[in-house]
């Protein structure tokens, strides 16, 4: 069974510091990788993928991950918190050969501080 | 076109009523979700469809009925909600239930807020 897990419900950061948002699964064949952000009252916006072209993926907004399969991680980043980065951040995976269908990690809400 | 659209956008019933929501794509994909998402926690997959057939039910009960009239449209028909149905509901599509690395993303739309009183 596959699985995803995001460490730390909230996360708060400093305007201007660095965002490190932690996800990890499981699963012995490398899966489809997402990350999502949802703003209040709106739907998800993909962030970026990994589909094992290349271990770092850049996305939008300044945000990037790097997977690593030796930790089963593919933690987000971003160099330097806005106050518009403020938003859930959900990881999710879809494993190679299934019917497409994402689970969903159980979300990390980032606080951005003034 | 790259956008998922949704109405209504926000939509208040009663136990009684028979409301619909509905979800349209442009972008040519042939797969369509059904999600629940209760405040603070991740979207709940309901339904798969994949070439305009129902392809997953996540045992939702029978007062949510998904319609696929076209490859485009997506409908949930709902009849004799519980306040405890009230949540966002989202519609997402990806490229195709296939798999394969190109189109695997889903892209999700704004949702509907749905109270049932």
């Amino acid at each position: 069974a596959q699985s995803v897990t995001q460490l730390g419900s909230h996360v708060s950061v400093s305007e201007g510091a660095l965002v490190l948002l932690r996800c990890n699964y499981s699963s012995s064949v490398p899966p489809y990788l997402f990350w999502y952000v949802q703003y209040p009252n709106q739907g998800l916006q993909l962030l970026l993928k990994y589909t094992s072209a290349a271990t770092l993926v850049k996305g939008i907004n300044g945000f990037e991950a790097e997977f690593k399969k030796s930790e089963t991680s593919f933690h987000l980043t971003k160099p330097s918190a806005h106050m518009s980065d403020a938003a859930e951040y959900f990881c999710a995976v879809i494993m190679a050969g299934s019917a497409r269908q994402l689970t969903f990690g159980s979300g990390t809400q980032l606080t951005v501080l003034p | 076109d790259t956008e998922v659209t949704q109405t209504p956008k926000h939509l208040v019933m009663g136990m009684t009523n028979k409301k619909s929501l509905k979800c349209e794509q442009h972008m040519g994909h042939r797969a369509m979700y059904w999600y629940k998402q209760k405040a603070k926690k991740p979207p709940e997959l309901m339904f798969v469809y994949s070439y305009e057939k129902l392809s997953i039910n996540e045992s939702v009960p029978s007062r949510f009925s998904p319609e696929c009239p076209n490859s485009s449209l997506l409908n949930l028909h709902l009849h004799a909600l519980q306040p405890e149905d009230s949540a966002l509901y989202l519609c997402a599509s990806s490229q195709g239930t296939r798999t394969g690395e190109r189109g695997n993303e889903q892209f999700f739309g704004p949702g509907t807020r749905l109270t049932v009183l």
